[in-house]
């Protein structure tokens, strides 16, 4: 079985440019979840999403930033107009229903962004 | 937003000896998590903890969750080289955000050989 797949793993980007970064959840799984890891810190939660449904976006900074899970594709966070403080390791994870206590969801091996 | 408080931030110790860290939190949780991320990886679930005064081992690894809901300890013994990385504690709170998880800041552990 294959895990959560991240890409691209790094990512460079300059100022102003938009970064996509890709998520494909473990197989049979439906629910993506995405993280955000600045230098030197813990894991802060971004957005919660089901196929073709966002569930909570309360982590998401309200603007430049979306994200979306289609029914057929990965998952993607979409950042625009990207800009320094936006370098971080970005970090997705499944699980194949809403969380409960059978349910912990895995996660990928993230994508590093750097915006020069 | 929510924090949970994780110590020590970093610790250096010799192979063979035993590691203890903690997290505490302001707030009650009902999970705690406790995670491995080594350099240029997402975090890997190293034990799960879903009662109160609950006692979970894991090979040398063992890891509590607190009577009052609000703290949770990792301890690691007789450490050995690829136990280096950074641990992080996570929790769960209860209601209808349960699916979020609030991390830590991390412990940097080293082990020299």
């Amino acid at each position: 079985n294959a895990g959560v797949m991240q890409n691209p793993r790094h990512l460079v980007r300059r100022r102003g440019q938009e970064a996509r970064l890709r998520c494909s959840p473990m197989k049979g799984h439906s629910h993506v979840y995405w993280y955000r890891q600045l230098p030197e810190e813990g894991l802060k939660f971004m957005v919660y999403l089901q196929k073709e449904n966002i569930i909570d976006e309360s982590g998401m900074p309200k603007e430049r930033f979306s994200a979306e899970f289609p029914k057929e594709g990965p998952s993607i966070l979409r950042i625009q107009q990207v800009v320094r403080g936006d370098s971080a390791a970005y970090f997705c994870a499944s699980s194949p229903a809403r969380r409960n206590e059978n349910t912990e969801a895995f996660f990928g091996q993230g994508t590093r962004l750097t915006v020069v | 937003g929510q924090q949970l408080n994780q110590s020590p931030q970093s610790m250096f110790i010799q192979e063979g000896e035993d590691v203890s860290m903690n997290c505490t939190s302001s707030s009650i949780f009902n999970t705690w998590l406790w995670y491995k991320q080594d350099p240029g990886e997402g975090p890997v679930l190293l034990i799960a903890l879903y009662k109160a005064g609950e006692l979970t081992s894991n090979g040398r690894l063992t890891a509590q969750f607190g009577i009052t809901r609000k703290d949770s300890f990792l301890n690691i013994s007789a450490s050995i080289p690829s136990d280096v990385g950074i641990y992080f504690c996570a929790g769960h709170k209860t209601g209808g955000s349960n699916y979020k998880l609030t991390f830590g800041k991390g412990t940097l552990l080293t082990v020299n050989p």
